[in-house]
C-alpha cells in the first residue's frame, strides 16, 4: 500500500525552527525507472487556500515559492523512505495543515518545473503561538 | 502570482444531477511547449487530496468517467455528468504553468 504520513510539533513558538518529516512507504523516493518524480511540501492556513511551498526531485534538485526561500529548506533521507521540512524563524502566520504530496512525473524546461501531485498525505497540523 | 479564481465556493446538488465548477486564471495557463499545467483534484471529508484531472482534460488512473475537465487558456471547468453521494468534498484546480505554482481557494459540494 502507497501511503505518505506526515508527524512533527503540534505547536511551535515564534521564532523558533519547525521541523517536520514526511515519511512514505509502497514506493521508494528515487523511482527505479523514472528519474522524473519528486516530493512535495503544501500547506493550508486555516480558512485559507492551500499553498505550494516547495520540492524536491528524484535528481536532488529542489525548487521553492520565492516567498519562503530565505526560511524554507526541503531534504530527504531516502535510506529512511523520508523527506523533510525545515522552516526557520517561524511566526503565526505560519499556522497551517502541512501537507506532503508525490510529484509523479514533472516536466522541466527553461522556465521552470511543471507537475501536480498523485498522492497526498493527511496532513499535519501546526500551530505557532507564544 | 497566477490568481486562480473559483466559482462558485459552494455548490449544493441533487443526486443524479450534473454540476459544474470553474476555475479563472489571472493569466493564460498555456505553456510555450504547447501543453497547459492546469489540475483539478478533490479532498473528500476526513481524506487527503486525490488527483481528478491532469492537464486540463485528462482524468486520471480511476476517475470514475462522470468527471471530465475542460477549458484554454484562462477559463477552465470541471464538470460531473451525474453527481453522487461520493463526490461530496472541496474540489480545487492547481496550475504548474508559471511559477510559483497556485491553488485555486477551493469549492464545497455537497448533496441535497
Amino acid at each position: 500500500q502507497v501511503t505518505l504520513k506526515e508527524s512533527g510539533p503540534v505547536l511551535v513558538r515564534p521564532t523558533e525552527t519547525l521541523t517536520l518529516t514526511c515519511t512514505v512507504s509502497g514506493f521508494s523516493l528515487i523511482h527505479p525507472t523514472n528519474p522524473y518524480t519528486g516530493m512535495s511540501w503544501i500547506r493550508q492556513p486555516p480558512g485559507k487556500a492551500l499553498e505550494w511551498l516547495g520540492n524536491i526531485f528524484s535528481n536532488g534538485d529542489k525548487y521553492y515559492t520565492t516567498s519562503l526561500q530565505r526560511r524554507l529548506t526541503i531534504s530527504r533521507d531516502t535510506s529512511k523512505s523520508q523527506v523533510f521540512l525545515t522552516l526557520t524563524n517561524v511566526d503565526p502566520a505560519d499556522t497551517a495543515t502541512y501537507y506532503c504530496a508525490r510529484i509523479p512525473l514533472y516536466v522541466y524546461d527553461s522556465s521552470g518545473y511543471h507537475a501536480s501531485f498523485d498522492l497526498w498525505g493527511q496532513g499535519t497540523m501546526v500551530t505557532v503561538s507564544s | 502570482d497566477i490568481v486562480l479564481t473559483q466559482t462558485p465556493l459552494s455548490l449544493s446538488v441533487t443526486p443524479g444531477q450534473p454540476a459544474s465548477i470553474s476555475c479563472k486564471s489571472s493569466q493564460n495557463l498555456l505553456h510555450s511547449d504547447g501543453r497547459t499545467y492546469l489540475y483539478w483534484s478533490l479532498q473528500k471529508p476526513g481524506q487527503s487530496p486525490q488527483l481528478l484531472i491532469y492537464e486540463v482534460s485528462n482524468r486520471f488512473s480511476g476517475v470514475p468517467s462522470r468527471f471530465s475537465g475542460s477549458g484554454s487558456g484562462t477559463d477552465f471547468t470541471l464538470r460531473i455528468t451525474r453527481v453522487e453521494a461520493e463526490d461530496v468534498g472541496v474540489y480545487f484546480c492547481m496550475q504548474s504553468t508559471h511559477f510559483p505554482w497556485t491553488f485555486g481557494q477551493g469549492t464545497k459540494v455537497e448533496i441535497k
